[in-house]
């Protein structure tokens, strides 16, 4: 299956600062990735879709000024949370998908902690 | 609107004792439905595809069938490294978004 890196793994930050994570397809081309938000044993939501060299779409409820997505290669994608606050602590996963295979390889996560 | 759902929430076994995990589902067209393994503090793990009812796939202790309504995740003899949350998630024909059930979170004990 495709390899999905995702940077960092976790991070600290504190509240009012920006905060980006970086979400590689090392040998895949992934025209499409996928932003998800997860809390404590609760399910993947998603937040957004990003197209290569596209804006991205996002889920009713996001703030797309405070989740900014750049999606500026097929291979990587970044989410970037600005003005974070104790709210947005969270993990975060990007996942990928291709044009011929349909299904999701996942990063391993970012967690953020806003203090 | 597509949406899915899996019980039991969460699962205890003693190890090697054969269970099942349930995903119900309505969608617009399936165009898939998937299962992942989660451990915690990481990304899900892709287990299986399913495309159309009757399919059925192994790996292991696990296989996943498939029907109109619902799919089953059957885990034969388990080991405690099974243990983890294991998700569903449907592809619809209109869309291109997975849509992920809440999980179960199983638990395996020696």
């Amino acid at each position: 299956g495709a390899v999905v890196s995702q940077h960092p793994s976790w991070v600290i930050c504190k509240s009012g600062t920006s905060v980006k994570i970086e979400c590689r397809s090392l040998d895949f081309q992934a025209t499409t990735m996928f932003w998800y938000r997860q809390f404590p044993k609760q399910s993947l939501m998603l937040m957004a879709t990003s197209n290569e060299g596209s804006k991205a779409t996002y889920e009713q409820g996001v703030e797309k000024d405070k989740f900014l997505i750049n999606h500026a290669s097929l291979t990587l994608s970044t989410l970037t949370v600005t003005s974070a606050h104790p709210e947005d602590s969270s993990f975060y996963i990007c996942s990928v998908s291709g044009t011929v295979v349909q299904k999701l390889f996942f990063g391993s996560g970012t967690q953020l902690s806003v203090l | 609107e597509d949406q899915v759902t899996q019980s039991p929430e969460a699962l205890r076994l003693q190890e090697g004792e054969s269970s099942s995990l349930n995903c119900s589902y309505t969608v617009s067209g399936l165009r898939g439905l998937f299962w992942y393994r989660q451990d915690p503090g990481k990304g899900p793990e892709f287990l299986f595809t399913l495309y159309s009812a009757g399919e059925e796939k192994e790996k292991e202790r696990l296989k996943a069938t498939l029907t109109k309504k619902e799919s089953f995740l059957h885990i034969t003899a388990p080991k405690p490294e099974d243990s983890a949350t294991y998700l569903c998630a449907v592809q619809g024909s209109y869309g291109q978004n997975f849509v992920f059930g809440p999980g179960t979170r199983l638990s395996v004990l020696p």
